[in-house]
């Protein structure tokens, strides 16, 4: 299986922050990467797709990168909604993986 | 818009068979991969498996020889088998859409939580 590794576990910022979320897989996958967010009790919701793609409805706050095997999620400036876990997901071959992901917390 | 909601019994004892349905509306089930994922508490996530419409399926290895999923495209329903269960099948279970436009999961129903526990 493609092992999926995001870094941090664990961030803490503020409103207006500038914030990246990195993963790293562990082998390539092309531009196969997903990001999704998820908040307490409910279900993950996509954000980015194939490494730079802005889901439909999602802020362009939002964003996308690729170099290699890491990739990046970036948020422009922190909104108090954006407050959440992040996970990565490779898309590039079954079984599907994921990242262990992120829980972004207010300083 | 489509949407998607999980049912089935929040209970089930250790050695049987947990048994989920996802009921899709708001769009057709034909012609688009649905998936199936778990999440146990407090930790992130994995993919069970996938389902074509046409009722093709791909598990995960990890869950392959316990996993059965089908589709009831009459009913615009999903279902998903779990045999053998033990404690660490404990999990909210997902059912989702894999997009048109990409290998990416797009709508998500809101998730059951299975306990396995006698």
């Amino acid at each position: 299986d493609i092992q999926m590794t995001q870094s941090p576990s664990s961030l803490s910022a503020s409103l207006g922050d500038r914030v990246t979320i990195t993963c790293r897989a562990s082998q390539s996958i092309n531009s196969y990467l997903n990001w999704y967010q998820q908040k307490p009790g409910t279900a993950p919701k996509s954000l980015i797709y194939t490494s730079s793609s802005l889901q439909s409805g999602v802020p362009s706050r939002f964003s996308g990168s690729r170099s290699g095997t890491d990739f990046t999620l970036t948020i422009s400036s922190l909104q108090p909604e954006d407050f959440a876990t992040y996970y990565c997901q490779q898309s590039y071959t079954t079984p599907y993986t994921f990242g262990q992901g992120t829980k972004l917390e207010i300083k | 818009q489509v949407q998607l909601q999980e049912s089935g019994p929040g209970l089930v004892k250790p050695s049987e068979t947990l048994s989920l349905g996802c009921t899709v509306s708001g769009g057709s089930i034909s012609n688009y991969y649905w998936n199936w994922f778990r999440q146990p508490a407090g930790t992130g996530l994995e993919w069970i498996g996938r389902i074509y419409s046409s009722g093709s399926t791909f598990y995960n290895p990890s869950l392959k020889s316990r996993v059965t999923m089908s589709v009831d495209t009459s009913k615009n329903q999903l279902s998903l088998n779990l045999s053998s269960v033990t404690a660490a099948d404990t999990a909210v279970y997902y059912c989702a859409r894999d997009a048109s436009i990409g290998d990416y999961f797009d709508s998500w129903g809101q998730g059951t939580l299975v306990t396995v526990s006698s």
